[in-house]
């Protein structure tokens, strides 16, 4: 495509649901990057991906948080028995190389609400 | 450990006068210094990129930013601004040694008002 696709664009979840949120990077891009943006916050990274290979999960903030991208293409973030401070915009991005300052797509984001 | 501080929340400002938006930022290693824009329900787009070379960097839409590595500052500048550029400024570090993940800052709220 092209851009950087997210879906569902909303998301409302009750209080100990899961959730999927699905990326679809630029078609070819190695790098993809997850990150979490609270309410008038800037964005927070979760996770790191070049390929299939999970480089990075520091910034995942409970082992309820779990991101997959199986054939280095599409990247799924799982979110288990959602609590309410899990609310926010949850943003993907990716980029063609894995140089550093390589500029980043990010997509349009899911807006998760947990009620 | 590093941080990047935006030191205003919102910025109001009348079209067709100048704006500067300030970031700070703190690490102990080299940095590649970004600007993105995030219109509203929308990604971010990049602005500009510090990388090396020239401290004056020229982006997109007439902005353009000056790296000051004395002060640790990255302020994005526009000369007149228009309706249109009311959005939500994020200035972002990269660190130069491991990490892949860029460090955001709070973002900065410019409003600009006919």
């Amino acid at each position: 495509g092209a851009g950087v696709s997210q879906s569902p664009r909303y998301k409302v979840a009750k209080r100990g649901q899961d959730v999927a949120l699905r990326c679809d990077p630029i078609s070819g891009h190695v790098s993809l990057f997850w990150y979490q943006q609270a309410l008038g916050q800037g964005p927070e990274f979760l996770t790191y991906f070049q390929n299939e290979a999970q480089l990075d999960k520091s910034g995942l903030p409970s082992d309820r948080f779990f991101a997959e991208r199986p054939e280095g293409s599409v990247s799924t973030l799982k979110i288990q028995r959602t609590q309410q401070e899990d609310s926010a915009v949850y943003l993907c991005a990716s980029t063609p190389l894995t140089r550093k300052g390589t500029e980043a797509f990010f997509g349009q984001g899911t807006r998760l609400t947990v009620v | 450990a590093q941080s990047v501080t935006q030191l205003d929340s919102q910025v109001p400002v009348f079209e067709e006068a100048p704006v500067e938006l300030r970031c700070n930022y703190s690490s102990s290693v080299s940095v590649y210094l970004f600007w993105y824009v995030q219109y509203p329900n929308q990604g971010l787009q990049l602005l500009l990129k510090y990388l090396s070379g020239s401290t004056l960097v020229k982006g997109i839409n007439g902005f353009e930013a000056e790296f000051n590595k004395s002060q640790t500052s990255f302020h994005l500048r526009k000369p007149s601004v228009h309706i249109s550029d009311t959005a939500e400024y994020f200035c972002a570090v990269f660190r130069m040694d491991s990490s892949y993940k860029l460090i955001f800052g709070s973002g900065t709220r410019l409003l600009v008002r006919p």
